[in-house]
C-alpha cells in the first residue's frame, strides 16, 4: 500500500468554526508533513513530524495545531482560520531522512478548504 | 539560501513534440534535485530524482531529466508529448547537508498538450 489518503477532500468552515483534517497512511513512514498550497503556486511546508514528535514548525499561526496520534495519523485542527487560509492542504509521509540519505515523500490527493 | 528556478510559468507544445521544462538551482553544493508532477486536484507524485551517481536519470512516464553541474541545471525532458502529460510541473531541491526534511520547490511550469 503507497497510499496517504486524506479526509475530507472538500472542506468549508466560517471563521468561528473548529474543523479538523486528517491524514492516514500505512506505509511505515515515521516522518509526516504537512503543505499549504495556494492556487497556482508551489507547496508550502508547514509541518513535520518525526516519529510522532514536532520537528519542524515553519513560524505557522497558532490558529493551526497539528497532532500525531500515532505513527499511521496526522491531524491538522482549524480553529478561527481567516478567508486568506483557504488553500489545498496537502499532507505527505516519508521515512525519516538522516544524513546524506534521501527518502521520497508520497503526497496525499489534498484537503480543498474554503473559509468564509 | 539555496533556490530554484523554472523558466517559463507555462508551456504548450503538439501532441508528439518534445516537451523540455528548464530548472535551475543555486547552490554553493549542488543539492538533491527532483521533479514532481501535480494533476488538477490532485496531490503532487514523484516524477524522477537526482542524488548521486549517473548524471542522466530515467522516470516514470517517458520522462528523464540531466542533471549538468557546471551550469546549475536539471531540466526535464520527453521525446514525445502526449495529452495525458498535460500538468502543472515543479522542480524541487533538498541540501545534501543540514535540514534534511525541507523541500525548496520552483515556482512550477504549466504544460499544456495541443492535439
Amino acid at each position: 500500500d503507497t497510499e496517504v489518503t486524506q479526509t475530507p477532500k472538500h472542506l468549508v468552515m466560517g471563521m468561528t468554526n473548529k474543523k479538523s483534517l486528517k491524514c492516514e497512511q500505512h506505509m511505515g513512514h515515521r516522518a509526516m508533513y504537512w503543505y499549504k498550497q495556494k492556487a497556482k503556486k508551489p507547496p508550502e511546508l508547514m509541518f513535520v513530524y518525526s516519529y510522532e514528535k514536532l520537528s519542524i514548525n515553519e513560524s505557522v499561526p497558532s490558529r493551526f495545531s497539528p497532532e500525531c496520534p500515532n505513527s499511521s495519523l496526522l491531524n491538522l485542527h482549524l480553529h478561527a482560520l481567516q478567508p486568506e487560509d483557504s488553500a489545498l492542504y496537502l499532507c505527505a509521509s516519508s521515512q525519516p531522512t538522516r544524513g546524506r540519505a534521501y527518502n521520497e515523500q508520497f503526497f496525499g490527493p489534498g484537503t480543498r478548504l474554503t473559509v468564509l | 539560501a539555496q533556490s530554484v528556478t523554472q523558466l517559463g510559468s507555462h508551456v504548450s507544445v503538439s501532441e508528439g513534440a518534445l516537451v523540455l521544462l528548464r530548472c535551475n538551482y543555486s547552490s554553493s553544493v549542488p543539492p538533491y534535485l527532483f521533479w514532481y508532477v501535480q494533476y488538477p486536484n490532485q496531490g503532487l507524485q514523484l516524477l524522477l530524482k537526482y542524488t548521486t551517481g549517473a548524471t542522466l536519470v530515467k522516470g516514470i512516464n517517458g520522462f528523464e531529466a540531466e542533471f549538468k553541474k557546471s551550469e546549475t541545471s536539471f531540466h526535464l525532458t520527453k521525446p514525445s508529448a502526449h495529452m495525458s502529460d498535460a500538468a502543472e510541473y515543479f522542480c524541487a531541491v533538498r541540501p545534501r547537508v543540514g535540514s534534511n526534511y525541507k523541500l525548496t520547490f520552483g515556482k512550477g511550469t504549466l504544460l499544456t498538450v495541443n492535439p
